[in-house]
């Protein structure tokens, strides 16, 4: 499985933009960039994923790079909610190990007020 | 609302003595995981399925059992549970036929053995 890396941690303002990056140079043609995040004392929560293009849902963006070698995920206003580990991870074309997801170290996002 | 719960949230128990986490979800999805988190270590995949009666072995399966036989239930099994067991444990499930498909993940259960 391809590796990703990320920043060991980040810190932002309430209510400011947030750019978390994530470096994937091993990225195979058929691999989907998915991002999950894991809050305090819970479990890990979908964000967003995407292949080629950038994608946008209610939760963040996704700006992929044109090589694919790297993707940011954009909160665009952060706030104390948001405070929680990153992860940027990689899903191959097919279902190995049933859709094992491997978590890498994540990012720690704080946020401050 | 779409969910997948755990029971028990916290469980305390001596070495030796066989306990069941339990896992359902209300989404009719196929896949099905068990995680274990340890501090340093990460999530690691303990035990999947793919559906119904049809389980196979993650990368940590030493010392676990599971069994699907209703596809919203997925019981994790500990015969003989030793200090080494004890860590935050994750079930998880998603939709087949996507490699989009977005995991859904229980609120975890923390287990200490003595």
């Amino acid at each position: 499985d391809a590796k990703t890396t990320q920043p060991n941690s980040m810190e932002s303002n309430e209510e400011e933009p947030v750019h978390l990056p994530c470096n994937h140079s091993t990225i195979s043609g058929t691999d989907y960039i998915h991002w999950y995040r894991q809050l305090p004392s819970q479990g890990p929560e979908y964000v967003i994923h995407g292949l080629t293009s950038n994608v946008n849902n209610r939760m963040a963006s996704l700006a992929i790079a044109e090589d694919r070698k790297s993707s940011t995920l954009i909160l665009h206003r952060a706030t104390l909610r948001d405070a929680a580990v990153y992860y940027c991870i990689l899903r191959g074309a097919f279902y190995n190990q049933g859709g094992k997801l491997i978590f890498g170290q994540g990012t720690e996002l704080s946020v401050k007020p | 609302e779409a969910q997948v719960t755990q029971n028990p949230r916290y469980l305390i128990t001596v070495t030796g003595k066989k306990l069941t986490v339990t896992c359902s979800q209300n989404m009719n999805h196929e896949y099905m995981s068990w995680y274990r988190q340890d501090p340093g270590l990460g999530l690691r995949q303990i035990y999947y399925s793919m559906n119904v009666e049809v389980t196979d072995k993650g990368d940590v399966p030493e010392g676990y059992k599971v069994s699907r036989k209703e596809k919203r239930n997925f019981p994790l099994i500990l015969e003989s549970p030793s200090p080494n067991q004890t860590s935050l444990y994750f079930c998880a499930s998603h939709k087949a036929g996507a490699r989009g498909a977005a995991q859904y993940f229980g609120p975890g259960t923390r287990l200490l053995v003595l």
